[in-house]
């Protein structure tokens, strides 16, 4: 069955102290992979979109990574307005049309 | 649009009433996905569509949920005989559909049974 976590649950960090963010997925064959930030009582806003194994993006602060089985969120020299949940997604390539499904999330924080 | 707008922000009613939540997908954008988000939780599927067509209706909790899409735009989720576990905030998602699966989130509906 196709399944993704997320660790930690939550997270808090002293403001420029860097960390990382894991997405595990156990899918059969990876379509794509997904990082939404969600601020409270908002809709998840979309960040990167990952295809396949080794390919990395960035923006601002953030860098997305992928592998074969997980996929990291790194953030550098965090900012408190980073405090937000970040959701990871995967699409199978089985699925014949757009389905993903959604992890639990990370909830971060980050303290001035 | 600019982005996916959702109609109502919030809505609050009475346990046994019919609630209908509207949805506007990003112009052009041929797919639509309804989620569900209880509090605190990570984000529950209810329904796709490509164009008015809904393949997959999988995630609907119960005949009380249905949705229907027209003209391959604005949806609308009804619930009927709302229930005080329905409370929750209804999500919409659009995408371009078929070669590109990113999905543009709108604001929500939080809904409130009492």
């Amino acid at each position: 069955e196709d399944q993704v976590t997320q660790s930690p649950e939550a997270l808090r960090l002293q403001e420029g102290e860097s960390s990382s963010l894991n997405c595990s997925y156990t899918v059969s064959g990876l379509r794509g992979l997904f990082w939404y930030r969600q601020d409270p009582g908002k809709g998840p806003e979309f960040l990167f979109t990952l295809y396949s194994a080794g390919e990395e993006k960035e923006k601002e602060r953030l860098k997305a990574t992928l592998t074969k089985k997980e996929s990291f969120l790194h953030i550098t020299a965090p900012k408190p307005e980073d405090s937000a949940t970040y959701l990871c997604a995967v699409q199978a390539l089985k699925t014949s049309y757009d389905k993903v499904i959604f992890g639990p999330g990370t909830s971060l924080s980050v303290i001035p | 649009g600019a982005g996916v707008s959702q109609s109502p922000s919030n809505k609050v009613t009475e346990k046994g009433k019919d609630v209908e939540l509207r949805c506007d997908p990003i112009s052009g954008h041929t797919a639509l996905y309804w989620y569900r988000q209880s509090l605190g939780q990570g984000l529950e599927f209810l329904i796709y569509f490509q164009g008015n067509s809904a393949p997959d209706k999988s995630g609907l909790p119960s005949d009380r949920f249905s949705a229907e899409r027209t003209g391959g735009s604005v949806s609308t989720l009804t619930i009927q005989r709302t229930q005080q576990e329905d409370s929750a905030v209804y999500l919409c998602a659009s995408s371009l559909g078929r070669s590109t699966y990113t999905q543009y989130f709108g604001p929500g509906t939080r809904l409130t049974v009492l």
